[in-house]
């Protein structure tokens, strides 16, 4: 079964600066999808980012970056210029086939002001 | 309305009680999922209805009983609950079950079970 780690139950950075959230997963899919999901304190669960498998190159949404190293089955994401309004548990998750997300435990990120 | 929506958002009840949870989507999505989420634990996926059909029950105990009369609308209906069962209820719709498709949430329902 597909499974994904967050190594990280927390984290925090300092406004403007620039943090790296981890993730790593476990499959035999070649084909698959990467998710990273923001829920803030209200709790309505937005996607971030995506990342389809088969292409090389890492997504970027303005602010948020991924790392993506397929064979080391790691999924990263980078948010620069951290703002206070990016405060929020960070979800990583995975998706193939017809399966839907399995998620990890989650990175609740903390931004100081 | 736009997005998903669900009521009530905050919930109280007894374990002899019975009380449903509602979830509608107003994005003409056709894939339908509830999860349950407790505090330092992973999301469990608890049911998927594609096109009203439903396509993956995780082993849930049958004191959650769902029903999806139509694609816009869920439903979990709960009798006979465990205190264990007090969590965060989410709910989710994408356009379809397939891997590649964006899953929109709900703001979910903070059940608590005396």
């Amino acid at each position: 079964a597909q499974t994904v780690t967050q190594s990280q139950p927390e984290m925090s950075v300092q406004e403007a600066e620039t943090v790296t959230l981890s993730c790593t997963y476990d499959t035999s899919e070649s084909d698959y999808y990467l998710f990273w999901y923001k829920q803030p304190p209200s709790r309505q669960m937005i996607l971030v980012i995506r990342q389809e498998a088969y292409k090389q190159q890492n997504a970027t949404e303005n602010r948020f970056s991924v790392n993506f190293q397929k064979a080391a089955k790691s999924f990263s994401l980078k948010i620069s210029d951290s703002q206070l309004g990016d405060a929020a548990m960070y979800f990583c998750a995975y998706s193939s086939g017809n399966t839907p997300l399995v998620f990890g435990k989650g990175t609740r990120l903390s931004v100081i002001a | 309305e736009t997005g998903v929506t669900q009521t009530p958002r905050h919930l109280v009840m007894g374990m002899t009680n019975k009380k449903s949870l509602k979830c509608e989507q107003h994005l003409g999505h056709n894939a339908m999922y509830w999860y349950k989420q407790s505090a330092k634990k992973p999301l469990e996926l608890m049911f998927v209805y594609n096109f009203k059909e439903q396509t993956e029950n995780n082993s849930v105990p049958s004191r959650f009983s769902p029903e999806c009369p139509n694609s816009s609308h869920l439903f979990l209906h709960l009798h006979t609950l465990q205190p264990e069962d007090s969590a965060l209820y989410l709910c989710a719709s994408s356009q379809i079950l397939a891997s590649s498709y964006e899953q929109y949430f709900g703001p979910g329902t903070r059940l608590t079970v005396t």
